[in-house]
């Protein structure tokens, strides 16, 4: 299958700081990103959907403004948390396709603890 | 609107004894169905998938899925668990003919007992 790469896979940050967090798909070209949210012993919570080179769709709930989203390229997403507090303590994981027929792969996720 | 939920939070079975991990699923349109599989602190790894082909699908590590429509469900199955399938087991559902987003069910995880 396709490989998708996150890194880094854990970062500590200090509160009020900002952390950026890269999702890239290392064999193939995705015109589709999703980031989610999972907190612990729960299931994935879909944040946003990043389509490259177009503004990002996020979910209801979700504050665009803290959670940035830039699809640049087609092998390359980030997602910066800014400002973070503690409760933005998490388990972040991208996920990418090539398109909307194919699958999603999933990159091995981020734990983020912000202190 | 499409979503999944999946009953028992907690399965544990012997080594060596039938996996069920069941998997009921809500959409007005045909889904995409998937089960994926999450150890701890990694991402998730596709098991396998159902698209609209063949009701009984075989993914990896012996796993495989039967699509019931008439039931609305898509549950997991094993012959023989082993120590390493061990993790947290994710139903998940999709449009194929929208977004394609994944809806997740909220997991179940699985022990095996030695």
């Amino acid at each position: 299958g396709a490989v998708v790469s996150q890194h880094p896979s854990r970062v500590i940050c200090k509160s009020g700081t900002s952390v950026k967090i890269e999702c890239r798909s290392l064999d193939f070209q995705a015109t589709t990103m999703f980031w989610y949210r999972q907190f612990p012993k729960q299931s994935l919570m879909l944040m946003a959907t990043s389509n490259e080179g177009s503004k990002a769709t996020y979910e209801q709930g979700v504050e665009k403004d803290k959670f940035l989203i830039n699809h640049a390229s087609l092998t390359l997403s980030t997602l910066t948390v800014t400002s973070a507090h503690p409760e933005d303590s998490s388990f972040y994981i991208c996920s990418a396709r090539r398109s909307r027929v194919t699958e999603a792969f999933f990159g091995q996720g981020t734990r983020l603890t912000v202190v | 609107a499409q979503s999944v939920t999946q009953l028992g939070s907690h399965v544990s079975v012997s080594e060596g004894a039938l996996v069920l991990l069941r998997c009921n699923y809500s959409s007005s349109v045909p889904p995409y169905l998937f089960w994926y599989v999450q150890y701890p602190n990694q991402g998730l790894q596709l098991l396998l998938k159902y698209t609209s082909a063949a009701t009984l699908v075989k993914g990896i590590n012996g796993f495989e899925a039967e699509f019931k429509k008439s039931e609305t469900s898509f549950h997991l199955t094993k012959p023989s668990a082993h120590m390493s399938d061990a993790a947290e087991y994710f139903c998940a559902v999709s449009d194929p003919g929208g977004a394609n987003n994944l809806f997740f069910g909220t997991g179940t995880r699985l022990t095996v007992i030695p």
